[in-house]
């Protein structure tokens, strides 16, 4: 069962508008993490931000922030004032649990985001 | 601060060969993941070292083997090529066990550029 859901495979935005990403995830464990990566072209998978399922707050980094709606098991990431140097692939990822034997980070399929000058 | 870092960077192989990827992980760090990439796709779990021992595998095949060292590097094996290898190999460290105590670690996996592999 696909865990993590991105639903738009490519994304166009304006420069310098605002640009959301959609991610839901499927889990039934009270504890997890929620990771959002940008991957260039060049390959390298670069970290963004994280969500805690027991953060009380919605997760910021810079011009990233991470829309956390528990209830409906959606993490979507909202770039603001988006610039040429975001066109990339971005991936929503998620890490379970309690007690877990190891630290399996599950990634969804991506999607592209492609800022127009 | 030292990033990881992966070697090399790119691979060309024929089917039935074998191939070793490394990885050296970020300072501080004492777990490294590995991850395989397919052409327009997320990253797929391999499996991860912690303590020099293997510490979690996804379904991958008994071919992919690794092994990891007292610096925390890593090195990835994976025998009997076949074309369905071609893919981005990512490695990633991390902390482990959890630096919060039983909740799922806020410790961020931080990944190296990649080895690209080409089978043909």
């Amino acid at each position: 069962a696909q865990k993590i859901t991105q639903t738009q495979p490519g994304m166009f935005v304006q420069e310098k508008e605002a640009v959301t990403l959609d991610c839901t995830y499927d889990t039934s464990d009270p504890s997890y993490g929620l990771f959002w990566y940008k991957q260039p072209s060049s390959g390298e998978m670069i970290f963004l931000i994280y969500q805690g399922s027991y953060d009380q707050q919605n997760a910021t980094e810079g011009r990233y922030s991470l829309n956390f709606q528990k209830a409906r098991k959606s993490a979507n990431l909202v770039i603001s004032a988006s610039q040429l140097g975001d066109s990339a692939m971005y991936f929503c990822a998620m890490r379970e649990g309690w007690e877990t034997s190891y630290d399996k980070v599950i990634f969804g399929p991506g999607t592209s985001l492609s800022v127009i000058p | 601060e030292t990033g990881v870092t992966q070697s090399p960077t790119h691979l060309i192989k024929t089917r039935g060969q074998q191939v070793t990827l490394r990885c050296s992980s970020q300072s501080g760090h004492n777990t490294v993941s590995w991850y395989q990439q397919a052409l327009g796709q997320g990253p797929q779990f391999i499996f991860q070292y912690y303590r020099e021992e293997e510490n979690g595998r996804g379904n991958f095949p008994p071919r992919f083997s690794g092994l990891q060292f007292p610096n925390y590097s890593s090195e990835l094996n994976v025998n009997a090529l076949e074309l369905d290898d071609s893919a981005l190999y990512l490695c990633a460290s991390s902390l482990f066990p959890s630096s919060s105590g039983g909740a799922p670690s806020t410790d961020t996996q931080y990944f190296g550029p990649g080895t690209r592999l080409t089978v043909l």
